[in-house]
């Protein structure tokens, strides 16, 4: 069975500060994998995702992921985070015919 | 491009009665709709999907007679929570999928559903 972890529940990062969040996968082949954030409230908003290629992903406001299929991860990060950055952030896989897998999330709290 | 909405935003209803969801996709055709349900301050669960045209699919554990979903069309998908109980209190948040287009989603703002 398909499964995604997010080993982080919280984590606090200065303003301006860098930021990676942690998220491992376990799946058969060839995965499908997305981060979403979520503000309080709201739907999701995709943030990137990796179908194949290069793998490193960009994406929009400035995050990247890092595909390593020998760790089975797929790490979001960003090199300076700004306080609109607070959210829940999640890291799901699948998709096409299949509904996607979610991670637990990351609480990103952002000090000023 | 790729907008989905979801109507209402929010509703209130009495323990008992019948709630339907609406998931619309407004600018693309979308073969498959998935409904998920986040409880507060946890993850999205995928409940059931839903194809143009014919039955859900449901995930295991999910009562395919409390929740019902029908999707007539190819940008319209319902989800009915029928005999809602306090326990169906719940952010319901609905995905589409871009005809021909695979592995990617589009998700609606979601519905919070509260019964009293």
């Amino acid at each position: 069975a398909q499964s995604v972890t997010q080993p982080d529940i919280h984590i606090t990062v200065s303003e301006g500060a860098s930021l990676e969040l942690r998220c491992n996968y376990s799946y058969g082949a060839t995965p499908y994998l997305f981060w979403y954030v979520q503000s309080p409230g709201q739907g999701l908003q995709l943030l990137l995702k990796y179908f194949s290629g290069d793998t490193l992903v960009q994406g929009i406001k400035g995050f990247e992921a890092e595909f390593k299929r020998s760790q089975s991860s797929f790490n979001l990060r960003k090199p300076s985070v700004h306080w609109s950055d607070a959210a829940e952030y999640f890291c799901a896989l699948g998709g096409g015919a299949d509904g996607l897998t979610f991670g637990k999330g990351t609480h990103l709290i952002i000090q000023p | 491009g790729a907008v989905v909405s979801q109507h209402p935003s929010w509703v209130i209803c009495k323990s008992g009665t019948s709630v339907k969801i609406e998931c619309r996709s407004l600018d693309f055709q979308a073969t498959t709709m998935f409904w998920y349900r986040q409880f507060p301050k946890q993850s999205l669960m995928l409940m059931a999907t839903s194809n143009e045209g014919s039955k859900a699919t449901y995930e295991q554990g999910v009562e395919k007679d409390k929740f019902l979903i029908n999707h007539a069309s190819l940008t319209l998908s319902t989800l009915t929570v029928t005999s809602a109980h306090p326990e169906d209190s719940s952010f319901y948040i609905c995905s589409a999928r871009v005809a021909g287009v695979t592995n990617e989603q589009f998700f609606g703002p979601g519905t919070r559903l509260t019964v009293l």
